[in-house]
C-alpha cells in the first residue's frame, strides 16, 4: 500500500512552453500533498504544500504564478510549470500524507525529470 | 535559518559491515524525524521514523537513535548489503501542522564487496 505515482516520468520541452506534472495517490486518499524540487546531487527543496479544495501554500522564494498547483481531488495534485525556461530543468518530486492511527507518514512519488531546451 | 545537516557527505563500507549515518538538526521544536533512502533517478523511500518521546527505534536491519540533548539523529544499518547503496536523507518536522518536512543534505552510502 501507500503508493504514489507521477506522470510523466520524464519530459523534454521547448523554452516558453508549459508543462503539467501529475501526482496521484493510488491506494489512499491524501488531503495534503507536497511538491519538491531536487537539483543533481542536492537535497530536496520543498516548493509548496498542496491542500485539497484550497489554495496551495508556497515556500518563500517560490513563484506561485510560475509553478501552478491544483489539488482537485483527494488522489490527484498537479504542478504546472508555466513558460518554462532552461533554469527550470530539475527533478520534481511529489509526496502525499497518509494518516493512520493518528500518525501521518509522507510517501513519495518516483519523480519527474524536466529538461527545458 | 533552521536547518538539518549531515556530518559526512559520503560513506564507504564493506559488505557485511554495519553502517552508521549521522545527522544534526537545529530546530528544537521538531518532534518527528524520518530517514529516507533515495536511489539514483527515483523518489525517496521511507525507511524508519521516530518521535521525540523516544530515543531509539528498531526496524528490519535498521535502527534510528535520537539524542535530543545534542540534537543528533543517526541511522544504523546492520550487515550492509550492496542493495543498501544509495543516498540517505534525514528529515525533520513539527507535528500538528501538515507534517512539512525539512530535509538534510544527504549522505551517499557506497557498499563495496
Amino acid at each position: 500500500g501507500a503508493v504514489v505515482s507521477q506522470h510523466p516520468s520524464r519530459v523534454i520541452c521547448k523554452s516558453g512552453t508549459s508543462v503539467k506534472i501529475e501526482c496521484r495517490s493510488l491506494d489512499f486518499q491524501a488531503t495534503t500533498m507536497f511538491w519538491y524540487r531536487q537539483f543533481p546531487k542536492k537535497s530536496l527543496m520543498l516548493m509548496a504544500t498542496s491542500n485539497e479544495g484550497s489554495k496551495a501554500t508556497y515556500e518563500q522564494g517560490v513563484e506561485k504564478d510560475k509553478f501552478l498547483i491544483n489539488h482537485a481531488s483527494l488522489t490527484l495534485s498537479t504542478l504546472t510549470v508555466t513558460s518554462a525556461h532552461p533554469e527550470d530543468s530539475s527533478f520534481y518530486i511529489c509526496s502525499a500524507n497518509l494518516a493512520s492511527g493518528g500518525v501521518e507518514t509522507q510517501y513519495f512519488g518516483p519523480g519527474t525529470r524536466l529538461l527545458v531546451l | 535559518g533552521e536547518s538539518v545537516g549531515l556530518h559526512l557527505p559520503t560513506l564507504s563500507v564493506q559488505e557485511g559491515d554495519n553502517s552508521i549515518i549521522n545527522c544534526a538538526y537545529s530546530n528544537s521544536a521538531s518532534d518527528y524525524f524520518i530517514w529516507y533512502k533515495q536511489e539514483s533517478g527515483k523518489g525517496p523511500q521511507f525507511i524508519i521514523d521516530i518521535r521525540s518521546n523516544m530515543d531509539k527505534r528498531q526496524g528490519q536491519r535498521v535502527t534510528v537513535l535520537l539524542n535530543k540533548t545534542v540534537k543528533h539523529l543517526s541511522l544504523q544499518i546492520a550487515a550492509t548489503q550492496p542493495g543498501d547503496s544509495a543516498v540517505y536523507f534525514c528529515a525533520e518536522a513539527v507535528s500538528g501542522g501538515y507534517n512539512k518536512l525539512i530535509f538534510g543534505a544527504g549522505t551517499r552510502l557506497a557498499v563495496h564487496p
